[in-house]
């Protein structure tokens, strides 16, 4: 059973416009949730991440923003760049301490120039 | 650099085979862990160590085993009960989290393990 579903596999935008991901979780005791962005090869990159506590973290081009009622997430990419196309990862975890991660299956971002 | 170092970044094992992976941290972390990526899947939690000489099972962790006698080091063997070990293997490190203060996991570049 998933807990953190990211439904789109892929999306495509043009550079300069606004890339919005999307992510849905069913652990309504997720309390921490994180963004990272991965290329081929690599291991993936720590964006941003945002506390229950919270419904906005914003830190440059990267917003996230949680709706906890709706337990979905969505990270804001203003203006997109060709250089942020890569697979994004939403995670979420329920431990106090922020341990044990779990992870969406993935959104393919492509920045077309 | 401060990071996390992975090795080998490819690994071959033949069948029936153990097989051990690096990961080194010179982040002075607490916590370190180890993850499995499959095509088209998340990552998926193998072991997690909050502190030396003590780790946990994640959600993976049959056919796997770890040690964590270094607070740097937490070297993953894929045993021969593994029996699909085939996957890309990503170690992650963070600070000890503290209430309403958490840390992000850093990750290395990953080994991907193929069998031969």
């Amino acid at each position: 059973d998933q807990q953190v579903k990211q439904n789109s596999p892929s999306l495509s935008v043009q550079e300069g416009r606004i890339s919005i991901l999307n992510c849905d979780y069913t652990n309504s005791m997720f309390d921490y949730f994180l963004w990272y962005k991965k290329y081929p090869a690599e291991g993936p990159t720590f964006l941003i991440s945002i506390s229950s506590i919270k419904d906005k973290n914003e830190d440059g081009r990267f917003t996230v923003f949680l709706n906890k009622s709706a337990k979905h997430l969505s990270l804001h990419i203003v203006p997109s760049q060709p250089g942020d196309s890569a697979v994004y990862f939403c995670a979420a975890s329920e431990e106090e301490y922020g341990n044990k991660l779990v992870f969406g299956a993935g959104t393919i971002l492509r920045v077309k120039s | 650099d401060g990071g996390i170092t992975q090795s080998p970044k490819y690994l071959f094992r033949k069948e029936g085979q153990n097989v051990t992976l690096s990961c080194e941290q010179n982040l002075n972390h607490d916590a370190m862990y180890w993850y499995r990526q499959d095509p088209g899947q998340g990552l998926r939690l193998i072991y997690y160590s909050q502190i030396v000489n003590d780790f946990q099972k994640g959600d993976i962790a049959e056919g796997y085993s770890v040690s964590r006698e270094k607070k740097e080091s937490f070297p993953l063997t894929v045993t021969s009960a593994q029996k699909n070990p085939t996957a890309f293997y990503l170690c992650a490190s963070s600070k000890a989290g503290t209430l309403y203060s958490n840390q992000p996991q850093h990750f290395g570049d990953g080994t991907r393990l193929s069998i031969l």
